[in-house]
């Protein structure tokens, strides 16, 4: 199985909204409504953000959203803060009853 | 709250076989209803999720990596391990274990430990 495809890079200025993709196919997130993200700040491991797509763990800011069309993921960042500053990754399971994980997006808050 | 600790050698030679152990604090693997999973990241790289067990003993494993993997669970001192055969210099990589509920991976994550692989 391929890796999710994610833009290696995003950026944005406090205060906007930034959305980072992430493509998988039919045997994916066009398939299942799996889909995780994750942010991992450096040298830290990787904290769950939005799980089912959209749902968000006890504690997690409501400016994070995730959204899904298609073989399409979407996390939206709204209200950009210097702290959302990371690494963020996407997961889908998959129809061969794996996991498979995107690359990462570098988001930088300019 | 559940808190993961990797151990294991932090360096292995090519060809060998990579060990890990995960040891669970705050909560019992042999409670159920969850699922706990080896993940991996590559210096500088995307991760990549190695395989599941559950408390029975039912393992899952990424395809691609099936054939070199086994994940086993020790309920009785409430920790899960990882062994990696015919390690090559591919497999190095910052290893982590990690809690999973049903339909989401890595509700809660361990620190990691970074294995290498040189002779």
């Amino acid at each position: 199985q391929s890796a999710l495809t994610q833009p290696a890079s995003v950026s944005g200025s406090p205060g906007q909204s930034i959305t980072i993709s992430c493509t998988g196919t039919s045997s994916d997130i066009g398939t299942y409504n799996l889909v995780s993200w994750y942010q991992q700040h450096p040298g830290k491991a990787p904290k769950l953000i939005i799980y089912e797509g959209s749902k968000r763990p006890s504690g997690v800011s409501d400016r994070f959203s995730g959204s899904k069309s298609g073989n399409t993921a979407s996390l939206t960042i709204s209200g950009l803060q210097a702290e959302d500053e990371s690494d963020y990754f996407c997961c889908s399971y998959t129809t061969s009853r794996s996991w498979v994980f995107g690359g990462g997006t570098e988001l930088t808050v300019l | 709250q559940v808190q993961l600790q990797e151990s294991g050698p932090g360096l292995v030679k090519p060809s060998q076989t990579l060990s890990l152990t995960c040891t669970v604090s705050g909560g019992s693997i042999s409670s159920g209803g969850y699922y706990w999973s080896w993940i991996r990241q590559h210096p500088g790289k995307g991760l990549e999720w190695i395989g599941y067990i559950y408390h029975s003993g039912s393992t899952n494993y990424n395809p691609s990596l099936k054939s070199r993997v086994t994940i086993s669970v020790d309920t009785s001192k409430n920790q899960f391990s990882l062994k990696v055969n015919s390690v090559t210099a591919a497999d190095t990589a910052l290893y982590y274990c990690a809690r999973d509920s049903s339909g989401v991976v890595g509700v809660n994550w361990g620190q990691g430990t970074l294995v290498t692989v040189t002779s």
